[in-house]
């Protein structure tokens, strides 16, 4: 069965400072990979999304995410952080077959003044 | 486009109740999935359907039930609601199981 870690359930940044959210998976086979983000009350949104070819992935709001076979990672990035980042982020991973899409469980962003 | 629909927004109800969870999605797409997300925690797959008329279990399948009549809707139903069923149920939808899927506003429910 696929496994998703993200380490560090709260991660606290200043605003303007480096955001590195971080998502490893056990998987025999590259999979589909995604980061989702979720703002208070409201359902996941789509940050960005691996499926094939180039390993860095940009994504929307200034966000991306490296592929990194060898270390099972897909960790999510942001150059600059901005208070309407604070929210929760979900690292997803998608089998090559079947349909059930595997969530971590999640990291809670809070970016300070 | 309004999406995935989910209603009600907010729901409490009393240990043995039942009652439905209403999901409808108008983006045409064949796969519908129901989740349900703990406090602090990601979210767990329930049912999923991949068409009208046909259903699966996910990871925590006990104590609820689904049927897909039609493209659009897809209720989850709670017959005996315990304590453990309190939690935010999210629907998902998607064209097709690789592509990223569409989530509802959410559905927070207490048992009590």
């Amino acid at each position: 069965a696929q496994s998703v870690t993200q380490l560090g359930s709260h991660v606290s940044v200043s605003e303007g400072a480096l955001v590195l959210l971080r998502c490893n998976y056990s998987s025999s086979v590259p999979p589909y990979l995604f980061w989702y983000v979720q703002y208070p009350n409201q359902g996941l949104q789509l940050l960005l999304k691996y499926t094939t070819g180039a390993t860095l992935v940009k994504g929307i709001n200034g966000f991306e995410a490296e592929f990194k076979k060898s270390e099972t990672s897909f960790h999510l990035t942001k150059p600059s952080a901005h208070m309407s980042d604070a929210a929760g982020y979900f690292c997803a991973v998608l089998p090559d077959a079947g349909n059930m899409l595997t969530f971590g469980g999640g990291t809670r962003l809070m970016v300070k003044p | 486009n309004a999406g995935v629909t989910q209603t009600p927004k907010f729901r409490i109800l009393k240990i043995g109740q039942s009652m439905t969870l209403q999901c409808t999605q108008d983006m045409n797409h064949n796969y519908m999935y129901w989740y349900r997300q703990d406090p602090g925690m990601g979210l767990k797959l329930i049912y999923y359907s991949v068409g009208a008329g046909i259903t699966d279990k996910g990871e925590v399948p006990n104590g609820y039930n689904v049927s897909r009549s039609t493209t659009e809707d897809f209720p989850l139903r709670l017959e005996l609601a315990a304590p453990s069923q309190t939690s935010v149920y999210f629907c998902a939808s998607n064209s097709d199981g690789f592509q990223p899927q569409h989530f509802g506003d959410g559905t927070r429910l207490s048992i009590l």
